[in-house]
């Protein structure tokens, strides 16, 4: 039973469009993130929220917009992609610090713009 | 803006070498410092630490933590070619576990 599934894998379209990105986890974390990973594998945080709540926006392009329907789902759309937004994103959830403090990532969903 | 800087960036050795590497860090209320590896896909969860001076043991991997000179380093002894992957650190800070990472250290262990 995955942890943290995102959908799809692999994304492969062109500039302008409109795509999304689904990540669903079935730990009960009340945290949930998505990073975006570039070609030499620097992880850069993009959103997080904490129970629905969005709780860190880190200077990301109006044309990405998360949604969280609940705690254990959280969405990324992105509109009018650019060549740009290629890369390998990542939904993660977080157990409390009072415990592990893990993050725990999906397998990642690879964007291709071309 | 938090920053986390690791270093060396990369780094090749031998089978059974001992390896040290390294993890810095400039962040706003700092809560704990994560180890992670990632091979071909997401990362994994190597250890969380929170205080200073505790070493955190598991098999050949250690990492220690100084919360006064604000760094942290992974050593791995006896290096396999298992091992050979990137490895990323990460600072949890502030009131809302904004967990940053730092830009890795790609780490190749040659037969």
């Amino acid at each position: 039973d995955t942890a943290v599934s995102q959908t799809p894998k692999y994304l492969v379209t062109q500039m302008g469009n409109d795509k999304s990105i689904k990540c669903e986890q079935n730990l009960g974390h009340d945290t949930m993130y998505w990073y975006k990973q570039d070609s030499k594998k620097f992880l850069k945080i993009m959103f997080s929220y904490n129970n629905k709540e969005l709780i860190i926006n880190e200077t990301v392009p109006n044309r990405f917009s998360p949604k969280s329907p609940d705690k254990a789902h959280l969405n990324l759309h992105i509109n009018s992609l650019e060549l740009g937004d290629s890369a390998v994103y990542f939904c993660a959830s977080r157990a409390p610090e009072r415990r592990t403090g893990e993050l725990f990532f999906g397998e990642g969903s690879r964007l291709t713009v071309l | 803006e938090d920053k986390v800087v690791q270093s060396p960036l990369s780094l090749v050795v031998h089978e059974g070498d001992t390896v040290t590497l390294n993890c810095s860090y400039e962040v706003t209320n700092f809560r704990s410092l994560l180890w992670y590896k990632q091979e071909k896909k997401a990362p994994t969860f190597l250890f969380m630490l929170t205080s200073s001076g505790i070493e955190k043991k598991s098999g050949r991997l250690s990492s220690i933590l100084d919360k006064k000179e604000l760094f942290s380093i992974l050593n791995i002894t006896a290096t396999q070619t298992g091992d050979s992957a990137v490895y990323l650190c990460a600072v949890g800070s502030g009131g809302y576990q904004k967990v940053t990472f730092g830009t890795g250290t790609k780490l190749q262990v040659i037969p």
